[in-house]
Formats: structure tokens, C-alpha cells, sequence
């Protein structure tokens, strides 16, 4: 059973630049979360996809955009990057039935550290 | 609004040393709380799921618990390689999202 993997595993971007950082899920998950981890705090959820649509969304401005394939990979997309978008970008894929049949739990990959300068 | 408040931030015990990290939860209709183990530069990983006041369960020296309005995750005799950053999460009854705490930086010293 393969886990949750994301790339890449460091960037460094410059303001207004933009960045796609990548995820796949776990074996047999269909659903896939991305959360905002900034030093120090909780993991913010930003959104999730279930079946290549987006499934729900946190407290993150249009900037932040994502996409979902058919094999149930994913992608985050940042565009107009700000000093504060530095932080961990955490994706977790889980079995779920679009929010029905789902026991909550959510596999992490090891993150994608982005410094914003 | 759903709200999770970890306490303390930190807490720093000695081997063998017991004690408890507490979650206060607020949700409007609560599906699920959920406690996950973070080290330094990786993903959580997950623990436990609670779903429903006076549940428990255990694994190894951890031991969770859940009334109406908080989880409480007891650490029994740790050891020092218990340290790392504890994150108590909910989920409510519409599914999609999962809100987290800060999270408490336990720190365990031989």
C-alpha cells in the first residue's frame, strides 16, 4: 500500500511569482484535503476534492486553486505569492463518500515547505 | 463557528512522569474528534477517533477520552521518543472539513 506522497519537498519563490505543488493520494483513497501549516500552528484547511470537483472550502482567498485527476491525484495552485503564503503545504487523501460514508480519518504526506521572499 | 483550543502550548515532563493535554471543542454538530502525532518536518499521523461523549481508547502509553465539550489525552510513564507535537482535531456532521488546534509541543527528557 503506497502512501500519500507530495513534490516538491522545498521551493523557494519570490513575491507575485506563482507556484504547483503536486499530491498523490493514498492507495484506494478518493479524496484529497490540502492544508496551510504555518510555523508553530495547526494545519488551516484550504479545501478538498472528491471525484475531481472541490468538495468544500476554508478561509483562502481565489489566489488559492486546485485540481483533482482521474487516478485522484491532486494539485494546489498559488498565484500572486505574498511573504505570507511561507509555510508547510499539507495534503491528506482519505476513503470518502463525498462526506457520507467517512470515518474522518486523514493520511498525511511529509508536506511541501514553501519560503516566500 | 467550529473552534479547537489545545492546552497547555507546551509541556515539558520527565521519563516516566505522567500527565494529561487537554482539547476544548466547539462544533454544531460533532462527527468525529481525532488526536494526531506530528514530528518536526512531517505530516501528522494519526491516532485516534473519538465519536461520541464517554468513549476511550488506547494505544501503548496514550490513552484518549471524550466528554461534550473536551478530549483529554493522557500520556502514562512516557518515554522520549513520546516527544512531538500532539494535534487534537474535530470534524462535524457536514463531512468535509477537518478543523485542528495548535497543537501542544510535548517535550519528554530522559
Amino acid at each position: 500500500e503506497t502512501g500519500v506522497t507530495q513534490s516538491p519537498t522545498h521551493l523557494i519563490k519570490t513575491r507575485g511569482q506563482q507556484v504547483t505543488l503536486r499530491c498523490s493520494s493514498q492507495s484506494g483513497h478518493n479524496t484529497v484535503s490540502w492544508y496551510q501549516q504555518a510555523l508553530g500552528q495547526g494545519p488551516q484547511f484550504i479545501f478538498q476534492y472528491y471525484r475531481e470537483e472541490e468538495n468544500g472550502r476554508g478561509n483562502f482567498p481565489p489566489r488559492f486553486s486546485g485540481l483533482q485527476f482521474p487516478n485522484y491525484s491532486s494539485e494546489l495552485n498559488v498565484n500572486a505569492l505574498e511573504l505570507d503564503d511561507s509555510a508547510l503545504y499539507l495534503c491528506a487523501s482519505s476513503q470518502d463518500g463525498g462526506g457520507t460514508v467517512n470515518t474522518g480519518e486523514l493520511f498525511f504526506g511529509e508536506g511541501s515547505r514553501l519560503t516566500v521572499l | 463557528e467550529d473552534q479547537v483550543t489545545q492546552s497547555p502550548e507546551a509541556l515539558r515532563l520527565q521519563e516516566g512522569e505522567s500527565s494529561s493535554l487537554n482539547c476544548s471543542y466547539t462544533v454544531s454538530g460533532l462527527r468525529g474528534l481525532f488526536w494526531y502525532r506530528q514530528d518536526p518536518g512531517k505530516g501528522p499521523e494519526f491516532l485516534f477517533t473519538l465519536y461520541s461523549a464517554g468513549e476511550e481508547k488506547e494505544k501503548e502509553r496514550l490513552k484518549a477520552t471524550l466528554t461534550k465539550k473536551e478530549s483529554f489525552l493522557h500520556i502514562t510513564a512516557p518515554k522520549p521518543e513520546d516527544s512531538a507535537t500532539y494535534l487534537c482535531a474535530v470534524q462535524d456532521t457536514g463531512g468535509f472539513k477537518t478543523i485542528f488546534g495548535a497543537g501542544t509541543r510535548l517535550f519528554v527528557k530522559a
